[in-house]
């Protein structure tokens, strides 16, 4: 059974930093590219960030040069560095696999980040 | 704003067939057959309903249907029952020379009446 499980958020003052982590499970996580996902309360989906099986990256204008998308294929874990975070990057935070098509077929529970003084 | 627009809200009753729109530009929809479709309950995360426009994952029912003309892709739900009532949201790849490589729809609340 494919399993995502996030974690690492919190309440972080505004100009910090964090560090999101993703453990998946059930699949050859290598094999897949991975990305991050995020909805603020009330709000609609905002894609934040994926990585190729390569290890190539890409970002929405949002967050490029603050955030930071990796993955540790031994550990099949998929990380996010936030930094200089805003009071606009509060939300839930989904990894999602990408099924290779451009769509998301597996999606973690979420982890909470709230970006507040 | 997002960079797909959908309309905030839609209702049918059941037995009912509605459809939720999606449109985008020439840049993301009308470039790519890869419109996505996502159905999200209240505190849960989503799930994929349709991908590539019109193709249905294993275990969703056929009830669901997906297409799309121009910069436009129409998600349609026959036969509406009481859990159809979620969030859905379109999703298209818009390509690996822009910022913005995937992009989302600002999402359509269904109500069952």
């Amino acid at each position: 059974e494919v399993q995502l499980v996030e974690s690492g958020g919190g309440l972080v003052q505004p100009g910090g930093s964090l560090r999101l982590s993703c453990a998946a499970s059930g699949f050859t996580f290598s094999s897949y590219d991975m990305h991050w996902v995020r909805q603020a309360t009330g709000k609609g989906l905002e894609w934040v960030s994926a990585i190729g099986t390569a290890g190539d990256t890409y970002y929405p204008g949002s967050v490029k040069g603050r955030f930071t998308i990796s993955r540790e294929n031994a550990k099949n874990s998929l990380y996010l560095q936030m930094n200089s975070l805003r009071a606009g990057d509060t939300a839930v935070y989904y990894c999602a696999r990408e099924k290779g098509s451009g769509d998301f077929d597996y999606w973690g529970q979420g982890t909470l980040v709230t970006v507040s003084s | 704003q997002s960079a797909l627009t959908q309309p905030a809200s839609v209702s049918g009753s059941p037995g009912q067939s509605i459809t939720i729109s999606c449109t985008g530009t020439s840049s993301d929809v009308g470039s790519y057959n890869l419109v996505s479709w996502y159905q999200q309950h209240p505190g849960k995360a989503p799930k994929l309903m349709i991908y590539e426009v019109s193709k249905r994952p294993s275990g969703v029912s056929n009830r669901f249907s997906g297409s799309k003309s121009g910069n436009t892709a129409s998600l349609t739900i026959s036969g509406l029952q009481a859990e159809d009532e979620a969030d859905y949201y379109c999703c298209s790849y818009a390509g690996s020379s822009t910022f913005e490589n995937w992009v989302f729809g600002g999402g359509t609340k269904l109500t069952v009446l």
